[in-house]
């Protein structure tokens, strides 16, 4: 069975703090994914990377930073989280596709973070 | 920017009746998919529909596409209190060079028993 594993389902920070999300696939997918989920937003793509140590900005990158030294693994970094950071997060793999369209995107459970 | 729409935004339903969810997009797309979120869970990919498609099933569920009015629909006939959840659409860019899914805000679903 095909698995995204997302480490922690919730965490409690304080403002300032360092902040590591971690995300695993088992599915050898090349692309991965952050995006966070907030009430009436939707979901908002953070950051993904195509390859290792590849990545590339989504649409709201700011006060984030992403590491992929391994393929199947895809990590969020809050460098100083802030109270405004405070969401679900949710990582997801897909396989690589290139340009021809994207295909089916596997989610992890999430991580829900307050930063108080 | 949001690229999908999804259309209501809550629905609230008896079971056995059928639901329908909209979706509206902005640009081109290559495909259309639909993904199902359980409360506080992760999203579950549904059914995936492209461009070149105008109608695809899969069990209860029947997705069409009309790429001429940048709209789709989910149908879930007979439904169940289980379908209870939350349902969301996604397009990719024809002129991204990468992968990359936006996502609408949603249709919240309540089935009752």
């Amino acid at each position: 069975d095909v698995k995204v594993t997302q480490s922690s389902r919730y965490l409690v920070k304080r403002t300032g703090e360092k902040v590591f999300l971690e995300c695993v696939q088992d599915m050898d997918h090349e692309n991965m994914f952050w995006y966070r989920q907030d009430p009436g937003l939707g979901l908002r793509l953070i950051y993904f990377s195509y390859d290792v140590k590849m990545k590339e900005k989504g649409d709201i990158p700011e006060g984030y930073s992403v590491s992929r030294e391994k393929k199947e693994r895809f990590s969020l970094i809050l460098e100083s989280a802030s109270t405004n950071q405070t969401s679900m997060y949710l990582c997801a793999s897909s396989l690589g596709q290139g340009i021809i369209g994207t295909g089916e995107l596997f989610f992890g459970e999430g991580s829900r973070l307050t930063v108080l | 920017s949001q690229q999908g729409e999804e259309d209501p935004q809550a629905l609230s339903i008896q079971e056995g009746e059928n639901a329908t969810m909209n979706c509206s997009y902005k640009t081109s797309i290559n495909n259309l998919q639909w993904y199902r979120q359980n409360s506080g869970r992760g999203l579950v990919h549904l059914i995936l529909i492209r461009s070149n498609e105008r109608e695809k099933h899969s069990g209860r569920l029947r997705v069409t596409l009309d790429t001429s009015k940048k709209s789709s629909s989910l149908l879930i006939t007979a439904s169940r209190a289980a379908d209870t959840a939350s349902y969301f659409c996604a397009t990719d860019k024809v002129d991204t060079g990468f992968q990359k899914l936006v996502f609408g805000t949603g249709t919240r679903l309540l089935v009752s028993p």
